[in-house]
């Protein structure tokens, strides 16, 4: 039980374009979506907090305009980068949480803006 | 943001040798997590520890939430190849399905 998905695993876009990156709870409704953001040789960066139905929550820092969150429903969560930029080629992580359990993270998207 | 203070940052061991890593905060959780990450993938959940004073095992791991809450422990006993990785301990002021805090990790190599 507990399986977090991403989609797509990895992604390659030109600079200026937007990429949409998507996190599924395959077995558990998730009321709580985090999106975090990882460098090479780095910890785990919260970008934002997503409860579904209502506006992430957005660490200090992040710009909310260019990472926009969207959690519709209990099991979907998305992170849309838009206008992509190389300084925006990482590893980006999600995770799931039910009320009752801890978070579960899904296998990363990696990220690369030529 | 904030940080706990995990270490060592590296280890390189022989299989089959016993490997310990802890975490410090100067700040109370009342959880602790510890993940592991392979190369490439996002984190593993090992073990999740919810009272002070707790030890917990999952197999060859083995972890403790510390009394005073600022800290914990993971060990591994009798290492094998495919325990390399990256292993991350995390805090949290619920159960875990908040915001977390997490260590810089402790990445192991273990040679055959």
């Amino acid at each position: 039980g507990a399986v977090v998905s991403q989609h797509p695993s990895r992604v390659i876009c030109k600079s200026g374009t937007s990429v949409k990156i998507e996190c599924r709870s395959l077995d558990f409704q998730a009321t709580t979506m985090f999106w975090y953001r990882q460098f090479p040789k780095q910890s785990l960066m919260l970008m934002a907090t997503s409860n579904e139905g209502s506006k992430a929550t957005y660490e200090q820092g992040v710009e909310k305009d260019k990472f926009l969150i969207n959690h519709a429903s209990l099991t979907l969560s998305t992170l849309t980068v838009t206008s992509a930029h190389p300084e925006d080629s990482s590893f980006y992580i999600c995770s799931a949480s039910s009320a009752a359990d801890t978070q579960y993270f899904g296998p990363g998207t990696r990220l690369t803006v030529l | 943001g904030q940080q706990l203070n995990q270490s060592p940052q590296s280890m390189f061991i022989q299989e089959g040798e016993d490997v310990s890593m802890n975490c410090t905060s100067s700040s109370i959780f009342n959880t602790w997590l510890w993940y592991k990450q392979d190369p490439g993938e996002g984190p593993v959940l090992l073990i999740a520890l919810y009272k002070a004073g707790e030890l917990t095992s999952n197999g060859r791991l083995t972890a403790q939430f510390g009394i005073t809450r600022k800290d914990s422990f993971l060990n591994i006993s009798a290492s094998i190849p495919s325990d390399v990785g990256i292993y991350f301990c995390a805090g949290a002021d619920q159960g875990g399905s908040e915001k977390l805090v997490f260590g810089k990790g402790t990445k192991l190599t273990v040679n055959p």
